[in-house]
């Protein structure tokens, strides 16, 4: 079965640089989050799309922003990168149907280490 | 504010010895509870959800159950390849995830 890919899956940036990643959800999904994962932690929501709609906002800094486009994939893109950025960054796909909840399902992550 | 508590942090199983993982959780409006398996470096690979009280659910060695304030991920006879991480996420508002149990299965 389609799984969501996520690209790149390894990315190495300077501080103050600036980082684009991708997601492409499964098929037929219409919802896309973004997770970050520091080391030893959980994942942390940063934001999501409903039909290329912002859905909902958590914990994403200022300097990051992102957009669900017409075939229903998805960029975040990252500005004046900062060591604290590094982390893992999961995307996730769903099916939103009726307003009833849908699952998860996460892609295999863009490791993002700044120097 | 949502909170998912998992226990214990790290658990170490000789294969075949089996266990139970627990997640509690204080939550407004839960619409489901999430388990998922999470190996290093890799993303989160869906378990199971569970949405009402009562519910439970299984998958090969892997049996999710949910009352009104915890789930139970019991494992039965682990082997070696159910090393990982297990998450617990509570769906509200958004998904809330735990801090995960890191089960590690010695052969």
């Amino acid at each position: 079965a389609a799984g969501v890919i996520q690209s790149p899956r390894h990315l190495i940036k300077e501080k103050r640089e600036t980082a684009t990643l991708k997601c492409y959800p499964i098929p037929r999904h219409d919802t896309v989050y973004w997770y970050q994962q520091g080391p030893g932690q959980d994942p942390q929501f940063l934001i999501s799309f409903y039909e290329k709609m912002q859905s909902d906002k958590g914990s994403i800094p200022d300097r990051f922003s992102a957009q669900q486009f017409s075939d229903y994939h998805s960029e975040l893109n990252m500005s004046s990168l900062e060591l604290g950025d590094s982390a893992l960054y999961f995307c996730a796909s769903s099916a939103f149907r009726d307003r009833e909840l849908d699952t998860q399902y996460f892609g295999p992550g863009t490791r993002l280490t700044v120097l | 504010e949502d909170q998912v508590t998992q226990s214990p942090e790290a658990l170490r199983l000789q294969e075949g010895e089996s266990s139970s993982l627990n997640c509690s959780y204080t939550v407004s409006g839960l619409r489901g509870l999430f388990w998922y398996r999470q190996d290093p470096g890799k993303g989160p690979e869906f378990l199971f959800t569970l949405y009402s009280a009562g519910e439970e659910k299984e998958k090969e060695r892997l049996k999710a159950t949910l009352t009104k304030k915890e789930s139970f991920l019991h494992i039965t006879a682990p082997k070696p390849e159910d090393s990982a991480t297990y998450l617990c996420a509570v769906q509200a508002y958004k998904l809330s995830f735990g801090a995960g149990t890191t089960v590690t299965v010695r052969a």
